[in-house]
C-alpha cells in the first residue's frame, strides 16, 4: 500500500531562513506528487505539483520541490521565509492507473517567527 | 478558477440526529469528487470517492451506511453523516477534480460537533 511520511510535525524558523521539508513515499510504480499548504483558517491550497518531466518543481510563493526517484522523496523548499508562510503544509501522492486518490502526509506545522 | 465550497462550515447537532453537508464546484464541473475527514493533529484521511452518477466508493474501514454519499450533479456532492455520534464530530472536507488525471481542489471544509 502507499504511504506518506513527513519526518518533521514541527519546525520554528526565523524570518529569512532556508526552509527543508522533509516528504518520503512508498510506492513502486509511477507517482505524482504534491505540496499542499493550509493557512489559518483556511482551507487547502495547491504549492506545487509533480507529475513528469524536470525534477525541480516550481511553486507559489517562492517554493520549490525536488523529486529524487532513488530516494523517493520530494522534499520542499524556501530559500528565505517570512512570517507570512506560517502555515500546515502536507505532501500527498497519487499512484498510477485510473484512481485519482491522494495519500497525505501527517503533515508539518511551519512557525516562522518575526 | 477551480473554486470549491462547502456549507455548512460549521454545524452543531445533538447525538441521533443526521447532517448533511453539501460541496460545490463553483467555476468548475467535477466529474470526481472526494470526502475526507480530518482529525487534529493529524492527517486528511480519504472516505470516499464519488463520480457523478454512480455509487461512491468507500475507504476500508467507512461505513457506507453511516457516511451516505450523493454526486447527482457534476457540481454538486453531499455527504450526510447519519445518527451522528459524538465520536463522528470532526474537520470534514471535500475536494473535486476536473477529470482523472487533474489536480484536487479543497473546499474549505465543515467542522461537525456532535453534543
Amino acid at each position: 500500500a502507499q504511504s506518506v511520511s513527513q519526518h518533521n510535525h514541527h519546525v520554528i524558523l526565523s524570518e529569512a531562513a532556508s526552509l527543508e521539508l522533509g516528504c518520503n513515499y512508498s510506492y513502486g510504480g509511477t507517482v505524482n506528487l504534491f505540496w499542499y499548504v493550509q493557512y489559518p483558517g483556511q482551507h487547502l491550497q495547491l504549492l506545487l505539483k509533480y507529475f513528469s518531466g524536470d525534477p525541480l518543481v516550481k511553486g507559489i510563493k517562492g517554493f520549490e520541490a525536488e523529486f529524487i526517484k532513488s530516494k523517493f522523496s520530494f522534499n520542499l523548499r524556501k530559500p528565505s521565509v517570512q512570517w507570512s508562510d506560517t502555515a500546515e503544509y502536507f505532501c500527498a501522492v497519487k499512484g498510477g492507473g485510473a484512481t485519482n486518490k491522494l495519500i497525505f502526509g501527517t503533515g508539518t506545522l511551519l512557525a516562522v517567527q518575526p | 478558477g477551480a473554486v470549491v465550497s462547502q456549507h455548512p462550515s460549521r454545524v452543531i447537532c445533538k447525538s441521533g440526529t443526521s447532517v448533511k453537508i453539501e460541496c460545490r464546484s463553483l467555476d468548475f464541473q467535477a466529474t470526481t469528487m472526494f470526502w475526507y475527514r480530518q482529525f487534529p493533529k493529524k492527517s486528511l484521511m480519504l472516505m470516499a470517492t464519488s463520480n457523478e452518477g454512480s455509487k461512491a466508493t468507500y475507504e476500508q474501514g467507512v461505513e457506507k451506511d453511516k457516511f451516505l454519499i450523493n454526486h447527482a450533479s457534476l457540481t454538486l456532492s453531499t455527504l450526510t453523516v447519519t445518527s451522528a455520534h459524538p465520536e463522528d464530530s470532526s474537520f470534514y472536507i471535500c475536494s473535486a477534480t476536473r477529470a482523472r488525471a487533474d489536480t484536487q481542489y479543497f473546499g474549505p471544509g465543515t467542522r461537525l460537533t456532535v453534543l
